[in-house]
């Protein structure tokens, strides 16, 4: 068990490009989170997914962002035409399933947008 | 809608003294809260979950504790150490599990 991890650790993009992160969670967790975090904030969630089913979006989620988890393990966030406010800490986190279940994190994807 | 508020924002304390940082929630129906540390530019690191049924939770220099009534939480830490200085973030999930998070507490340990 290698915890969870994050490919991209760093990304800089110019304005109007896409970018694609991508989270693998601990192989035997069935929830997948992902938050966001700016600067000297907590994170803030985006959106979660039990095995492949996308259960909830947060309204931050806007029509440039999707995610996907495919086959209910690896799942990517992808953020078309990126603009500067999209720069941030992208975190994904993953559960066993239960809500009383401990949260793990990856070490994040830092975006920057130029 | 739960709001989580953490105080204070910052604390500067020496080498050895012994330190509660503190978490409060707007809405009392939890099902645990989650303590996490987090480095500079670092993922968060789970430190403790503590259940709506448990008053406390420990693990090695930390204490948390819970008081769902008055909707708030403690995270104790012992002895502090330089190394010990971090970002702390207390979190509370919904029953769906994705969690709402303080701003976090930041902790100075001077040598």
């Amino acid at each position: 068990d290698t915890g969870v991890s994050q490919d991209p650790r760093h990304k800089i993009t110019k304005r109007g490009q896409n970018v694609t992160f991508r989270c693998d969670p601990i192989s035997e967790h069935n929830r997948l989170y992902w938050y966001r975090q700016t600067l000297g904030q907590g994170p803030e969630f985006l959106t979660y997914f039990q095995n492949e089913a996308q259960l909830e979006k947060s309204r931050l989620l806007s029509d440039r962002f999707s995610a996907e988890r495919p086959k209910g393990s690896f799942s990517t966030l992808e953020i078309q035409r990126t603009e500067q406010g999209d720069s941030a800490m992208y975190l994904c986190a993953s559960s066993l399933g239960a809500v009383r279940e401990t949260q793990y994190f990856g070490p994040g994807t830092r975006l920057l947008v130029l | 809608k739960q709001e989580v508020t953490q105080i204070p924002a910052a604390l500067s304390v020496p080498e050895g003294e012994n330190l509660v940082l503190n978490c409060s929630f707007t809405d009392s129906a939890i099902y645990n809260l989650q303590w996490f540390r987090q480095d500079p530019g670092k993922g968060l690191t789970s430190l403790l979950l503590i259940q709506s049924s448990q008053r406390e939770q420990t693990s090695g220099r930390l204490n948390a504790s819970l008081d769902k009534s008055s909707g708030r939480s403690t995270l104790y830490i012992a002895a502090s150490q330089p190394g010990d200085s971090a970002t702390y973030l207390c979190a509370v999930p919904t029953n769906a599990g994705k969690s709402t998070f303080g701003d976090g507490t930041t902790l100075t340990v001077k040598p």
